[in-house]
């Protein structure tokens, strides 16, 4: 199956720091990737979705200026947490699918675990 | 909106079968997806649907009914290591990326 590289696992950061999480598909070019966040048992809740190339589609309540999504090339895509704040602490997860037909799923990355001092 | 359902916790002891029920309303259908996830680990593909019917992998089987909005996951022949949290998934269609609609999680535990 394809897979989904996400780094870091895990980051501690001082409040107002900026923090950037890579996603990488390493054996396919993924035309979409997903940055869904979640926290402790509750939902996977999406967060925007980019597209190779194009400015990246926000979902509703998600600031866009301070989470700052790059999907550069077809094989890389960059969450940038700016101005960290403690209730930014979450666990931040990467998706990728390389198309749009029905039954393409979506292959995640590890996760990244941020916790903001 | 979107509307996904799933219970929040089930219990079921080792060899028994638990059955997790999902509903969902979506401004679109695209497929349901079916995920397993262990604590702090990224969700790993268990199953797909997108005809109405049952789909069967090992111990693992997913029913779905389009015009009741509802799935199930069937696990069999539980095991310890199945204790996770489920996630049931729908891609919608607004447009042509087809994103990924989240329920809650079902966290099912399994007892000796």
């Amino acid at each position: 199956g394809a897979v989904v590289s996400q780094h870091p696992s895990w980051v501690i950061c001082k409040s107002g720091t900026s923090v950037k999480i890579e996603c990488r598909s390493l054996d396919f070019q993924a035309t979409t990737m997903f940055w869904y966040r979640q926290f402790p048992k509750q939902s996977l809740m999406l967060m925007a979705t980019s597209n190779e190339g194009s400015k990246a589609t926000y979902e509703q309540g998600v600031e866009k200026d301070k989470f700052l999504i790059n999907h550069a090339s077809l094989t890389l895509s960059t969450l940038t947490v700016t101005s960290a704040h403690p209730e930014d602490s979450s666990f931040y997860i990467c998706s990728a699918t390389t198309g749009a037909r029905h039954n393409e799923k979506l292959f995640f990355g590890s996760g990244t675990q941020l916790s903001v001092l | 909106g979107q509307n996904i359902d799933q219970p929040t916790e089930m219990t079921a002891t080792e060899g028994a079968i638990v059955q997790i029920n999902c509903t969902y309303q979506t401004s679109g259908f695209n497929g349901l997806f079916w995920y397993q996830q262990h604590a702090g680990e990224a969700p790993t593909f268990l199953s797909y649907n997108v005809l109405d019917g049952l789909e069967e992998k090992g111990r693992f089987s997913s029913f779905l009914s389009r015009s009741k909005g509802y799935s199930y996951l069937l696990l069999k022949e539980l095991q310890m290591k199945d204790s996770a949290s489920y996630l049931c998934a729908v891609r919608d269609r607004e447009d042509s990326w087809g994103k990924f609609q989240f329920g809650a999680g079902t966290q099912v535990v399994v007892t000796p």
